[in-house]
């Protein structure tokens, strides 16, 4: 059973340009979270998604940043007009539904560097 | 509202020596408490979660944790440290009817030393 599946593992983008970061929750699990990490400190939810249905938003920056589930695909996070302060590892995380409490399996995380 | 301080920023101690890593929380309920550990450019791996059952929680690789709610501590302990070991661990506790909205510590960073 593949775990949770980020891609791609880095990704450089020059200030202004778009960053787009792919994630497949594991086989069965229906909600998918983001969270960021930024150097030496702990992660930052930003966003819980279901399927095309986005259940908690209270972490997301307000400009430039969304992030949608759809029916078919992965979760994909999007990142327009980048800038310095943007370079984080960004992880997904799912669970299956049903279960409030069950622990967050993690993706190994998109490093993303702004230059 | 919800908060986990990692008392301790880095923790060094000599393989087959007990470890010990600090957690604190604020909870205004019944938290749900983790401990994840990340290896270098790796993801985030569970070691073990406390959901108010027993209050010494068993998890991977030897590590355990004991919740105590008189000191609202939640500390990672194992009894003999191996250089595998080596990563950063984040003390983590979740909202109330939902794991939605994780809230992390800092992180400890355990090296581990022949």
């Amino acid at each position: 059973n593949a775990g949770v599946m980020q891609n791609p593992r880095h990704l450089v983008r020059r200030r202004g340009q778009e960053a787009r970061l792919r994630c497949s929750p594991m086989k069965g699990h229906s909600h998918v979270y983001w969270y960021r990490q930024l150097p030496e400190e702990g992660l930052k939810f930003m966003v819980y998604l279901q399927k095309e249905n986005i259940i908690d938003e209270s972490g997301m920056p307000k400009e430039r940043f969304s992030a949608e589930f759809p029916k078919e695909g992965p979760s994909i996070l999007r990142i327009q007009q980048v800038v310095r302060g943007d370079s984080a590892a960004y992880f997904c995380a799912s669970s299956p539904p049903g279960q409030a409490n069950s622990p967050l399996h993690f993706g190994n995380g998109t490093r993303l560097t702004v230059t | 509202a919800q908060s986990v301080t990692q008392l301790d920023s880095h923790v060094s101690v000599s393989e087959g020596t007990p470890v010990l890593l600090r957690c604190n929380y604020s909870s205004s309920y019944s938290p749900s408490l983790f401990w994840y550990v990340q290896h270098p450019n790796k993801g985030l791996q569970l070691l073990l979660k406390y959901t108010s059952a027993a209050t010494l929680v068993k998890g991977i690789n030897g590590f355990e944790a004991e919740f105590k709610k008189s000191e609202t501590s939640f500390h990672l302990t194992k009894p003999s440290a191996h250089m595998s070991d080596a990563a950063e661990y984040f003390c983590v506790v979740s909202g109330a009817g939902t794991a939605s909205k994780l809230t992390f510590g800092t992180g400890t960073r355990l090296q581990v030393t022949l």
